[in-house]
């Protein structure tokens, strides 16, 4: 059973340009999280995303940041008109339910996005 | 502020030793989450300890969680090189189903 995969593990974008992060949950787990970690920082929940339904997001910055789930195929977090800002190792996690509270998560290798 | 923070800030043991963490929480939650992340790597779950428990083992891991006091705290026994690592613990928000990550502690285990 592959893990969580998340695509490309490094991506070099310039300024102004934008920026697409692929993610494939685990079989069989259709809730799926982003997250955005800053160098010696906790991870910031930035979106929360079951089958074409976007849940909670609450932590995306209110533009150039969109995230999907389509029914078939990765979750794709994009960002648009890219700036230094943005750079950061976004993760992505799936769980395959939501209990009571929070379940436990399985994370992707992260994309580490750099923006020059 | 955070809804999970870890204490110390960074750890530095020699190899055989135990390691502890604490994890400090402001509201009601109903379960708290210890995760691993090596450098450059996602992070990997570690134990899920809920409101109504106590304390867990898994392995070398021994976490406890003190409602009352709101903390955790996390034990690695006779740590070993391949514990280095950061270790963050994750709580819920009495329902929420979005975990909370704090900033996390750096462990160091120097063989």
């Amino acid at each position: 059973n592959a893990g969580v995969m998340q695509n490309p593990r490094h991506l070099v974008r310039r300024r102004g340009q934008e920026a697409r992060l692929r993610c494939s949950p685990m079989k069989g787990h259709s809730h799926v999280y982003w997250y955005r970690q800053l160098p010696e920082e906790g991870l910031k929940f930035m979106v929360y995303l079951q089958k074409e339904n976007i849940i909670d997001e609450s932590g995306m910055p209110k533009e150039r940041f969109s995230a999907e789930f389509p029914k078939e195929g990765p979750s794709i977090l994009r960002i648009q008109q890219v700036v230094r800002g943005d750079s950061a190792a976004y993760f992505c996690a799936s769980s395959p339910t939501t209990g009571q509270g929070s379940d436990e998560q399985y994370f992707g290798p992260g994309t580490r996005l750099t923006v020059t | 502020s955070q809804q999970g923070e870890e204490d110390p800030q960074a750890l530095s043991i020699q190899e055989g030793e135990n390691a502890t963490m604490n994890c400090s929480y402001k509201t009601s939650i109903n379960n708290l989450q210890w995760y691993r992340q090596n450098s450059g790597r996602g992070l990997v779950h570690l134990i899920l300890i809920r409101s109504n428990e106590r304390e867990k083992h898994s392995g070398r891991l021994r976490v406890t969680l003190d409602t009352s006091k709101k903390s955790s705290s996390l034990l690695i026994t006779a740590s070993r090189a391949a514990d280095t690592a950061s270790y963050f613990c994750a709580t819920d928000k009495g329902g929420s189903y979005i975990p909370t990550f704090g900033r996390g502690t750096s462990l160091i285990v120097h063989p």
